[in-house]
């Protein structure tokens, strides 16, 4: 149980284009999601906070006209990074959390979205 | 706000080898507790987890972490690594009082040497 699928596992775009990653939860529902981003050799750090149904919260220093979050249904949230630049190249990984979860407590990842843009 | 502090960057260490990555955090106030291993351009894995209960928690792979409520500490070890062992691990705190949100620590690269 508890399976998320994360797509494009990779990407290469053109600075000022706009691309979407996608978050579904297969087999549970989750009711909010969290987006990270992770720089080379660094943590993850968190982006925004999204719960079904409503606006997503986003953390100090993350622009939400840039980072566009929608988390429609309790399976799918997108993360769309808008007029991309090369300094958002990046690994964005996302986690649906399931309030009452079974084995890690709710909290289950993506396997990650590695942007490139140049 | 939570912080979590891992207090070694790397870690080399030989084969079979015992090692012990440390984790330190802020406050230990209605938190839970885990420990992910995270290899090159894939997402996060679960090692182990701290609810409640026995302090001493043992998880996949032969890893076990001890929860010391006193130091603020949860630190990870394993008896023996393996070369298949090398990876980043990052600690992470969940504080209930702040919408569940996951507190990860900076990491620790685990090298380990033939």
């Amino acid at each position: 149980g508890a399976v998320v699928s994360q797509h494009p596992s990779w990407v290469i775009c053109k600075s000022g284009t706009s691309v979407k990653i996608e978050c579904r939860s297969l087999d549970f529902q989750a009711t909010t999601m969290f987006w990270y981003r992770q720089f080379p050799k660094q943590s993850l750090m968190l982006m925004a906070t999204s719960n079904e149904g409503s606006k997503a919260t986003y953390e100090q220093g993350v622009e939400k006209d840039k980072f566009l979050i929608n988390h429609a249904s309790l399976t799918l949230s997108t993360l769309t990074v808008t007029s991309a630049h090369p300094e958002d190249s990046s690994f964005y990984i996302c986690s649906p959390f399931q309030p009452s979860g079974t084995g890690s407590f709710g909290y289950t990842f993506g396997s990650g979205t590695r942007l490139t843009v140049v | 706000a939570q912080s979590v502090t891992q207090l070694d960057s790397q870690v080399p260490v030989f084969e079979e080898a015992p090692v012990e990555l440390r984790c330190n955090y802020s406050s230990s106030v209605s938190v839970y507790l885990f420990w992910y291993v995270q290899y090159p351009n894939q997402g996060l894995q679960l090692l182990l987890k701290y609810l409640s209960g026995s302090t001493l928690v043992k998880g996949i792979n032969g890893f076990e972490a001890e929860f010391n409520k006193s130091q603020t500490s949860f630190h990870l070890r394993k008896p023996s690594v393996h070369i298949s062992d090398t990876a980043e691990y990052f600690c992470a705190v969940s504080d209930r009082n702040a919408g569940n949100m996951l507190t990860f620590g900076g990491g620790t690269r685990l090298m380990v040497k033939p």
